[in-house]
């Protein structure tokens, strides 16, 4: 079975840049997270979804970050504008369902690097 | 809320020696407790988790960790250890009544010497 699938693996631009990083989930998995990873951190949740829907995205920084999950399977995080701060790793995990002991599989992460 | 502290940023061990990384949880409600491992370049992989079954909870790669409610601690432990467990370990734990977010602690990179 595969694993959860990100793309690009890595990503190189300049301050002010939009950018975008696709993810695609364990199939059947309902449930989506995107977590934001700094270096030398634990990762940190963005945003959660139930299928099509955004149930946690208090802490999505909503002024440049916007993210969708269309059908309720892959999803795409977005950055506009792009600013140094935000050169980290954007890991994507999903799970069968939401519940508190439920497994999070996670993907390799895309690794962001704004100059 | 839940908060998870990993006590040292860095551990290094022998191969074949004891390995320890210790973590504490805040939780105001029955936590499920959680360590997941990163080798370099890629994502997170569970190690074992706790979910109020046994206290003492076996994982992948001869880890396991006991869930102690008294001292508030998850701590992973494995008997001896290999070269091939040099990574960065991450403690979690699940915030109630928030559809599984994990709230992770700032990690302990393992080193293994030969």
């Amino acid at each position: 079975e595969a694993g959860v699938v990100q793309s690009p693996r890595y990503k190189i631009i300049e301050k002010k840049q939009p950018v975008a990083f696709w993810c695609n989930p364990i199939s059947g998995h309902n449930t989506l997270y995107w977590y934001l990873q700094n270096l030398g951190q634990g990762p940190e949740l963005l945003i959660r979804y139930e299928n099509e829907e955004a149930v946690d995205d208090s802490q999505l920084p909503k002024d440049r970050f916007s993210a969708e999950r269309l059908k309720g399977v892959d999803s795409t995080l977005k950055i506009q504008p792009a600013e140094l701060g935000d050169s980290a790793v954007y890991l994507c995990a999903s799970s069968l369902l939401a519940g508190q002991g439920d497994t999070q599989y996670f993907g390799p992460g895309t690794r962001l690097t704004v100059l | 809320a839940q908060s998870v502290t990993q006590l040292g940023s860095h551990v290094s061990v022998s191969e074949g020696a004891l390995v320890l990384l210790r973590c504490n949880y805040s939780s105001s409600v029955p936590p499920y407790l959680f360590w997941y491992v990163q080798y370099p370049n890629q994502g997170l992989q569970l190690l074992l988790k706790y979910t109020s079954a046994a206290t003492l909870v076996k994982g992948i790669n001869g880890f396991e960790a006991e869930f102690k409610k008294s001292e508030t601690s998850f701590h992973l432990t494995k008997p001896s250890a290999h070269m091939s467990d040099a990574a960065e370990y991450f403690c979690a734990v699940s915030a109630s009544n928030q559809g599984g977010k994990l709230i992770f602690g700032q990690g302990t990179e393992l080193s293994v010497k030969p």
